[in-house]
């Protein structure tokens, strides 16, 4: 059973043209987070949401922002994607903080080509 | 500054042996670890995780170690399958300053390759 869906699995779009990813959860979880992973690295935490309280990571660029509109989409916005913007772009799903409930499940990923 | 390391980048084991796979942090005050299995273009999938109040926690083949005083954890599969190649991250959360909103810090990962 899908918990954490991913669309599309993969985006294609060119230097400068906005982009949208969407997340969407039936797991009925408090926090949804973005991850940007490339090559083999380690997945970066963009941002996230607890319910509708949005929190930026210090270091994410402006060219990205997120939209919540209810518990079970999420989505990420990409206004002027560059060349270094291509990645995958993982979404996770907590229920709730604290040791346990921590847990975070993540969809399986959009790959994002820039051309 | 790398708070969580997984030192050895890749990992050969042949079917049926045992693979253990080790992560090392920094920060005192990760008190959650999680294991993460990950297959080329997919998104990582929950393997095992502990808390900082266990030092061992069981689930079939995986088991995870937790030495607090090292810093240290493992993960180990009994017996290792085929199918269990993949890269391996592990990761960290915990209260930090009094705040804490689950934010996962992974190590570089391990590729885990078990031949037939």
């Amino acid at each position: 059973d899908a918990m954490v869906i991913q669309n599309p699995r993969y985006q294609v779009t060119q230097f400068g043209k906005p982009v949208t990813l969407s997340c969407s959860q039936t797991l009925n979880h408090n926090v949804m987070y973005w991850y940007q992973q490339k090559s083999s690295q380690a997945p970066k935490l963009l941002f996230h949401y607890y319910d509708k309280d949005f929190n930026n990571e210090a270091d994410t660029p402006d060219n990205f922002q997120s939209r919540r509109p209810n518990t079970s989409f999420c989505f990420l916005d990409i206004r002027s994607p560059g060349l270094g913007d291509a990645a995958m772009y993982l979404c996770a799903t907590v229920k709730e903080w604290g040791t346990e409930q921590e847990t975070q499940y993540f969809g399986p990923g959009t790959r994002l080509l820039v051309l | 500054d790398q708070q969580v390391k997984q030192n050895s980048p890749s990992l050969s084991v042949q079917e049926g042996r045992i693979s253990i796979l080790n992560c090392d942090y920094t920060n005192s005050m990760f008190d959650y670890f999680l294991w993460y299995k990950k297959y080329p273009a997919e998104g990582p999938t929950f393997l095992i995780s502990i808390s900082s109040i266990k030092d061992k926690n069981e689930d079939g083949r995986f088991t995870v170690f937790l030495n607090k005083s090292a810093k240290h954890l493992s993960l180990h599969i009994v017996p290792s399958q085929p199918g269990d190649s993949a890269v391996y991250f592990c990761a960290a959360s915990g209260w930090g300053g009094g705040t804490s909103y689950g934010k996962l810090t992974f190590g570089q990962g391990t590729i885990l390759t078990v031949h037939p």
